[in-house]
């Protein structure tokens, strides 16, 4: 069965520095989420992205962060400077419709802020 | 404003019997419904979903009822299993949005052999 896939599992990084996320959605989908997890809570959105530009976004997904198709395959989130609140969990999704299928994730990368 | 919380945060289940896990949710544009199970150091897995249009969708040993008078949302597993046990979590799509998942806070289900 396709699975979305995420690098790397376990990402540590001193505050201030910037961070790459990286996932590779399920070849067919066409629609490509980020979420976030911080211990103990709910899963969160952050960012939804579709046709090489941001769909839709929340209020945590500030300047600080951006997301980026730069090939065929991979799907980005880069975090500039950043905090340790960004310590969580980070989830990529993927579907192959917006709202009419279901949202397929990966099993996340874990970003320790030190 | 919109939510998705959860009746009951733990459960606990001896092997074979069946579980019903629920969630409420506040929403009343919310039109499409998904249960996700998370197992430890694990994504999110899709179990099933279930459109505003229906009221009961089945799958292999999985149920999902929706009664929208009430806004509620639950979760039956047939003969649960020891590999049953994770976090399940209802997320919800409302009419407002076409693109976000809105999570609830989650049920830890524990089955005991």
């Amino acid at each position: 069965e396709p699975e979305v896939t995420q690098t790397p599992s376990h990402q540590v990084t001193q505050m201030g520095q910037e961070v790459i996320l990286r996932c590779v959605p399920i070849s067919n989908h066409l629609y490509f989420y980020w979420y976030r997890q911080i211990l103990g809570q709910k899963v969160e959105f952050l960012v939804s992205f579709y046709n090489n530009e941001i769909s839709e976004k929340s209020e945590i997904f500030d300047d600080q962060f951006s997301v980026e198709r730069p090939d065929g395959s991979n799907f980005t989130l880069k975090i500039r400077s950043t905090k340790l609140e960004d310590s969580a969990m980070y989830f990529c999704a993927s579907s192959g419709s917006n709202r009419d299928q279901p949202q397929h994730f990966g099993d996340g990368t874990r970003l320790s802020i030190l | 404003g919109e939510s998705v919380g959860l009746h009951l945060p733990t459960l606990s289940v001896q092997e074979g019997d069946n579980s019903i896990i629920n969630c409420a949710y506040s929403n009343s544009a919310s039109d499409y419904f998904i249960w996700y199970k998370q197992e430890s150091g694990k994504g999110p897995q899709f179990i099933i979903d279930i459109r505003s249009n229906m009221d009961k969708r089945q799958g292999q040993r999985v149920t999902v009822l929706l009664n929208k008078t009430v806004k509620h949302l639950s979760l039956q597993i047939a003969a649960t299993q020891p590999g049953d046990s994770a976090v399940y979590f209802c997320a919800e799509f409302s009419r407002g949005s076409n693109y976000k998942l809105t999570f609830g806070k989650g049920t830890l289900l524990t089955v005991n052999p």
